[in-house]
């Protein structure tokens, strides 16, 4: 089945420490997206890349990093110097020709021990 | 600074009952508007407007797109428990990056 995994779907962080979320897609979509969400404030985009070996900073990067090596894998890494990472974070896939809608996978929910 | 605004933040309505979920925004360069539907995890798409007066229906769910107003409507008649979820509305403002940018979202909860 086509679609976005990703993992894990619970991840655990200590202080000083940097954690990778995993985004994956089988969609040959060529635009990946990272998003944030917290209680009461919707998704915030945190990066986005649309095409294999370029990505650019949305509107919260700071304390994050990304690479995008091959089309169907945008990596999200949270630093040690991200002061707040708990949150609910989204990966979405969109085919950028076709100009069509995202697609979500199924988030990890990030917490800190 | 580009934004959308949704409202009602939250409402609790019975089954049956119909909703009207509001979303205005303010953008440089408007392409598109677009619902999710978001349960426990992934948002799932519903529409995406991009011409003023053009109704888009779904079963009960349908949306309309009002560019002069700057807003759009999500309209659900006769509603289940199963459409308690949050509904995000976005707006896309790009120049083909596909950025979208979301309201705080409405969550709804229908009692039976």
């Amino acid at each position: 089945d086509g679609g976005i995994t990703q993992s894990p779907k619970y991840l655990f962080r200590k202080e000083g420490q940097n954690v990778t979320l995993s985004c994956e897609q089988n969609l040959n979509h060529d635009a990946m997206y990272w998003y944030r969400q917290d209680p009461g404030q919707g998704l915030r985009l945190i990066y986005y890349s649309q095409i294999v070996n370029d990505f650019q900073k949305g509107d919260i990067a700071e304390g994050y990093s990304v690479s995008r090596e091959k089309k169907e894998s945008f990596p999200l890494t949270v630093t040690s110097a991200q002061k707040n990472p708990t949150a609910f974070y989204l990966c979405a896939s969109r085919h950028r020709a076709l100009d069509q809608p995202q697609h979500f996978g199924d988030g990890t929910r990030l917490s800190i021990l | 600074e580009d934004k959308v605004v949704q409202s009602p933040l939250s409402l609790v309505v019975h089954e049956g009952d119909t909703v009207t979920l509001n979303c205005s925004y303010e953008v440089t360069n408007f392409r598109s508007l677009l619902w999710y539907k978001q349960e426990k995890k992934a948002p799932t798409f519903l529409f995406m407007l991009t011409s003023s007066g053009i109704e888009k229906k779904s079963g009960r769910l349908s949306s309309i797109l009002d560019k002069k107003e700057l807003s759009s409507i999500l309209n659900i008649t006769a509603t289940q428990t199963g459409d308690s979820a949050i509904y995000l509305c976005a707006v896309d403002g790009s120049s083909n990056t596909g950025k979208l940018i979301f309201g705080q979202g409405t969550t709804l909860q229908v009692k039976p």
